[in-house]
């Protein structure tokens, strides 16, 4: 099984900043089959990025995705009042999935 | 518009069972593969299961495997989830989930549903 760490577990910032979020795996991930997902309280996750770096249907374009093997990146380039949530990094194969435990992003 | 509205949960004594059920609409459900998401109170994300489009393949978290059931069906555009022999540990909120691509297991979840909450207590 492919275990995610993500980090930082928690990251302070003020809106306009810019969020890097890493997320790690025990081993390669096959094809880049890596996705991320915003949570907000008391809501479903939402798909944000898969395939490392193909932005979801809708999602805006200040939010991208980076890396391959074992290491991907989730970028937030100006960080918007919404975008204060908890985002969750997963692999995806055909038979197992996996999701980190999450990193939170709130308002410094 | 995609919906999934899940429902079934409830309060059950360890050792119980329960049926989740989850109602799909808006989409051709027989072309996806279907998921089973859970998060405890306050914790993260664990997927749970998956069937796939016609029902010829599911797969189980090892936490679940033996105990849980996943099915489906197309004629009624519905997902279920069988859960025997309940833990504790089992208290979640569980969601289902639509695959992103058409007829493949192998890709992340594009619509969840907003969930049904299963408690587990003596």
């Amino acid at each position: 099984e492919i275990v995610l760490t993500q980090s930082p577990g928690t990251l302070s910032l003020s809106p306009g900043e810019r969020a890097t979020l890493s997320c790690r795996a025990s081993q390669s991930v096959s094809s880049s089959y890596l996705a991320w997902y915003q949570q907000k309280p008391g809501q479903a996750p939402r798909l944000l990025i898969y395939g490392a770096s193909s932005r979801a249907t809708g999602i805006p374009d200040r939010f991208s995705g980076s890396g391959s093997g074992t290491d991907f990146t989730l970028t937030i380039s100006r960080l918007e009042p919404e975008d204060f949530a908890v985002y969750y990094c997963q692999q995806y194969g055909s038979s197992q999935f996996t999701f980190g435990p999450g990193t939170k992003v709130d308002i410094k | 518009e995609v919906q999934l509205v899940e429902s079934g949960g409830v309060v059950v004594q360890p050792g119980g069972s329960l049926r989740l059920s989850c109602a799909a609409s808006g989409f051709t459900f027989d072309d996806y593969t279907m998921h089973w998401v859970r998060q405890a109170p306050g914790k993260g994300l664990e997927w749970v299961s998956l069937i796939s489009w016609d029902g010829g393949s599911t797969y189980y978290a090892d936490s679940v495997k033996g105990r849980f059931t996943i099915s489906r069906d197309n004629s009624k555009n519905s997902l279920y989830l069988q859960m025997n022999s309940l833990r504790t540990e089992d208290t979640a909120l569980y969601y289902c989930a639509k695959a992103h691509r058409i007829e493949s297991s192998g890709c992340p979840f594009d619509y969840w549903g907003q969930g049904t909450l299963v408690t587990v207590s003596s």
